[in-house]
């Protein structure tokens, strides 16, 4: 079936450091992957996503490259920021339209 | 992109209880619909598919009698927990399927006493 594995966290990084969050997949046929930011007392945000091989994701200086040899889709961030603390979910959707989770990264940013 | 609404943003009710919650698409017309739980530092499992005119689809191990899914419109979804008990509290959330996107509500956090 298909499933989702992301890092474990926390995760806590200082202001301006590197940040990979890594993600890897299961899944049959070509899904679409998506990255999704909950921050403290909100709901769900797509961050970025790719709907094909090698395509890449990006948003507020976030990136992910669909890596299907690898079946990856890790989330990099040159220089994070305090305000990008939140929860990060990593996730797959077939062509049911049904999204399937990863348990969720929590990154802390320290200034 | 779309924007989904959720009413109560938090509930509280007693053991016993049921409990609706809303989901409204205000700015898109959604035959379909979906409903998630997550709980506390967990992922969204998904719960069921809401299909505007029939039945909805739930996953397997979801009470389909407990959690009752009524879309009446192409804006409006609810989730009903009949019969609540301290294990149904969670975070309730929905979400609209646009373009190969999903977006998703705020979230109903349910508290059963």
């Amino acid at each position: 079936g298909n499933s989702v594995t992301q890092m474990e966290g926390p995760v806590t990084l200082s202001e301006e450091a590197f940040l990979t969050i890594n993600c890897t997949y299961t899944a049959t046929g070509y899904p679409s992957l998506f990255w999704y930011v909950q921050y403290p007392g909100e709901g769900l945000q797509l961050l970025l996503k790719a709907t094909k091989a090698d395509d890449k994701g990006s948003n507020k200086g976030f990136e992910a490259t669909y890596r299907k040899e690898t079946t990856s889709f890790h989330l990099e961030k040159g220089s994070v920021q305090v305000s990008d603390s939140a929860v990060y979910f990593c996730a797959l959707k077939n062509r049911d339209d049904k999204i399937i989770f990863g348990k969720g990264t929590r990154l802390h940013i320290l200034p | 992109g779309a924007v989904v609404s959720q009413h109560p943003s938090w509930v509280i009710c007693k053991s016993g209880t049921s409990v609706k919650i809303e989901c409204r698409s205000l700015d898109f017309q959604a035959t379909t619909m979906f409903w998630y739980r997550q709980f506390p530092k967990q992922s969204l499992m998904l719960m069921a598919t809401s299909n505007e005119g029939s039945k909805a689809t739930y996953e397997q191990g979801v009470e389909k009698d407990k959690f009752l899914i009524n879309h009446a419109s192409l804006t409006l979804s609810t989730l009903t927990v009949t019969s609540a008990h301290p294990e149904d509290s969670s975070f309730y959330i929905c979400s609209v399927h646009v373009t190969d996107t999903q977006y998703f509500g705020p979230g109903t956090r349910l508290t059963v006493l």
